[in-house]
């Protein structure tokens, strides 16, 4: 996980509230990426940013936010739109160029009460 | 579209024997090929990837994996396997003109018993 810090580790929301998951990266890495994790379904793309000030829809972004103002920084808003919301989030970085692997954050595990 | 699957939602073995984990993918053109590993409530670890070149590949731990381009698959092997191997192993794909984006496989849990 060395690298990639998330946080926090356990969250709790209440439904109806906005909620913003952390990922911080000193690996000087231009590309970021959020997957969400639920059991028996492997991940799947949230968002994903290629550059600062840019960012694209993955396969599942309704109901997700997200920004990138900082090279090191990608932080994830779950909103109150996002209709199961409980699940374990993977924040992940990677150097340019296409054989590079991407290496990953110790996760979030977000619970709706 | 780009598919990957592990056919198998669990592994079990015996410490010490052979141990393989199955992925088949399914993209146009020649995709990067990668092994990812996960421990209970932590990220995932890179083991190892295929970019080009020869076809069995080393990677982390003692993993190595070989690639088949006629049967589109990409096996995680370890000749002898530990306790401590025990985890949900993931297979991801590249397709050449996806991008940055990885489309992975839904995961093969591995149980190596004493």
């Amino acid at each position: 996980d060395g690298g990639i810090t998330q946080s926090p580790k356990y969250l709790f929301r209440k439904e109806g509230q906005n909620v913003t998951l952390s990922c911080e990266q000193n690996l000087n890495h231009d590309a970021m990426y959020w997957y969400r994790q639920d059991p028996g379904q492997g991940l799947r793309l949230i968002y994903y940013s290629q550059i600062v000030n840019d960012f694209q829809k993955g396969d599942i972004a309704e109901g997700y936010s997200v920004s990138r103002e900082k090279k090191e920084s990608f932080p994830l808003t779950v909103t109150s739109a996002q209709k199961n919301p409980t699940a374990f989030y993977l924040c992940a970085s990677k150097a340019s160029g296409d054989h590079n692997e991407q290496f990953f954050g110790p996760g979030t595990r977000l619970t709706v009460l | 579209a780009q598919s990957v699957a592990q056919p198998e939602d669990q592994v079990n073995v015996a410490e010490g024997n052979p141990l393989t984990v199955k992925c088949t993918y399914s993209v146009s053109g020649n995709p990067y090929l990668f092994w990812y590993v996960q421990y209970p409530n932590r990220g995932l670890q890179f083991l190892l990837k295929y970019i080009t070149g020869d076809n069995l590949v080393k990677g982390s731990y003692g993993f190595e994996a070989e690639f088949n381009k006629s049967q589109t698959s990409f096996h995680l092997k370890k000749p002898s396997a530990l306790v401590s191997d025990s985890a949900l192993y993931f297979c991801a794909v590249r397709p050449p003109a996806a991008g940055n984006k990885l489309t992975f496989g839904g995961g093969t849990r591995v149980l190596v018993k004493p």
